[in-house]
């Protein structure tokens, strides 16, 4: 059975950083691009980061609300996807879910945890 | 950017309806698209993916179609539990972008 669990969500205060973490487990990790999805309270869904696995050169991308404060890496011998999140603004406040991604798109998703960023 | 414009952003229907839930690209997107379903306080679910393939395990009431840069989602007939908020994702070019969400309602 696939399963994602997210930690590291908390409070932090804007400008300060935080990293998530994604364990994964009930697959090959290393063959999946990885990926995280946000939702800010009572809106949709946005997408955010992916990794590709190390056979498509571990490369990553990034929404451009993100892109040079955001980073995703992955351990895969621990199967674990990150995302270390610097210089945080009060608008990243969001549920964070990692994804596995099969086809270009998530198919399986974590229960997701909150990060709030505030004063 | 490539944005995604659902339509209706909200619905109301009644239980046996038949419901057609449309996105639209700002460009061709060929037929890179999925439609995902989340219901309150859980997990969005992938139900279709490359436009209009049925994701394992859904029901065949599910149906996409579409490609370039108008889709739809259709329910063929609806059921209690689908009731929820759906939206489309486009994976062509990056940043993948969601659409804004379609909300369906109980009549």
């Amino acid at each position: 059975e696939v399963q994602l669990v997210e930690s590291g969500g908390g409070m932090v205060q804007p400008g300060r950083s935080l990293r998530l973490a994604c364990t994964a487990s009930g697959f090959t990790f290393g063959d999946y691009t990885m990926g995280w999805v946000r939702q800010a309270p009572g809106k949709g869904l946005e997408w955010v980061a992916f990794i590709r696995s190390k056979a498509y050169g571990g490369t990553t991308e990034y929404a451009a609300s993100v892109k040079g404060r955001f980073t995703m890496s992955r351990d895969d011998s621990k199967t674990i996807a990150y995302l270390q999140m610097n210089s945080l603004k009060t608008e990243d406040t969001a549920v964070y879910y990692c994804t596995r991604v099969t086809l270009l798109a998530p198919d399986y998703w974590g229960q997701g945890t909150l990060v709030t960023v505030s004063s | 950017d490539i944005q995604m414009t659902q339509s209706p952003s909200a619905m109301s229907a009644s239980v046996g309806d038949r419901v057609t839930i449309t996105c639209r690209a700002s460009q061709d997107i060929s037929n890179y698209l999925a439609w995902f379903q989340q219901k309150p306080g859980k997990v969005p679910k992938r139900l279709i993916y490359a436009a209009s393939i049925l994701q394992s395990g859904v029901p065949s009431r599910f149906s996409g179609s579409g490609s370039g840069t108008e889709f739809t989602l259709t329910i063929g007939s609806l059921q209690p539990e689908d009731f929820a908020t759906y939206y489309c994702l486009q994976h062509n070019s990056y940043p993948f972008t969601f659409g804004q969400g379609t909300r369906l309602e109980i009549k």
